[in-house]
């Protein structure tokens, strides 16, 4: 079982859609990244959390600690959106451990 | 733009050849981390520098090795080239040695340098 699990793998949504996608994480982390992965290959961090919620723009995201669940919510989804979604643990130590990603696509 | 640069973006080589692919970290970033991205692997980081000094290893190759200079760019090498190394190789900057132990800390990643082996 990989430390980090994301759902779903898929997800084709319609524009304007809320779209959610889920992590959840079996190791202990001090903090969890959401990394964007665009087409073209190029990696862009999204948010990193420790606690709560953070937003920027139409992206949320969310951590449980105790339920050890990350959540990064979409609203009003747009084509440009389509992308690989990557959540990244940080265990205690220097390294990440990444999930499989989600490959999101936004039709119009 | 992250700040991060990455060369070459695309490499196309020979199994059993050497690359360097090289980092450039964001101005002021000391830590430099090297990850790679294949199909059936996905992100898995191989090799963390910080201001010069290795600072944590990962699931790096003996064929593979890495450094970082007094500027603070970093370089990785592949020797011994295999099919499988295929892959994208990216590079990831931050301030701290220790990752995101500050609340403000990310990582910055650059574009990534495919690097395809026949």
């Amino acid at each position: 079982k990989n430390e980090v699990e994301q759902s779903p793998q898929n997800l084709t949504a319609q524009e304007g859609e809320f779209i959610t996608i889920n992590c959840s994480y079996s190791v202990g982390i001090s903090a969890l990244h959401w990394l964007q992965q665009h087409p073209g290959g190029g990696i862009v961090s999204l948010f990193m959390l420790s606690s709560g919620k953070k937003k920027h723009g139409r992206l949320i995201a969310t951590i449980n600690i105790q339920e050890k669940h990350s959540s990064l919510h979409i609203t009003a989804s747009h084509p440009r959106d389509s992308a690989v979604y990557i959540c990244a643990a940080r265990p205690y130590g220097n390294k990440l451990v990444f999930g499989a990603g989600t490959i999101l696509r936004v039709k119009s | 733009d992250s700040g991060v640069t990455q060369t070459p973006k695309h490499l196309i080589t020979a199994t059993g050849q050497r690359v360097t692919l090289r980092c450039s970290p964001r101005s002021g970033d000391l830590s430099v981390y090297w990850y790679q991205q294949s199909l059936d692997q996905g992100l898995q980081f191989l090799i963390q520098y910080y201001n010069g000094e290795e600072r944590a290893k990962g699931n790096i190759l003996e064929r593979f090795s890495a450094q970082q200079f007094p500027d603070l760019h970093s370089e990785l090498n592949l020797s011994s080239l295999e099919l499988g190394d295929s892959a994208l190789y990216f590079c990831a900057s931050s301030v701290l040695g220790t990752p995101f132990s500050h609340p403000n800390t990310e990582a910055f990643f650059g574009q990534g340098t495919r690097l395809t082996v026949v």
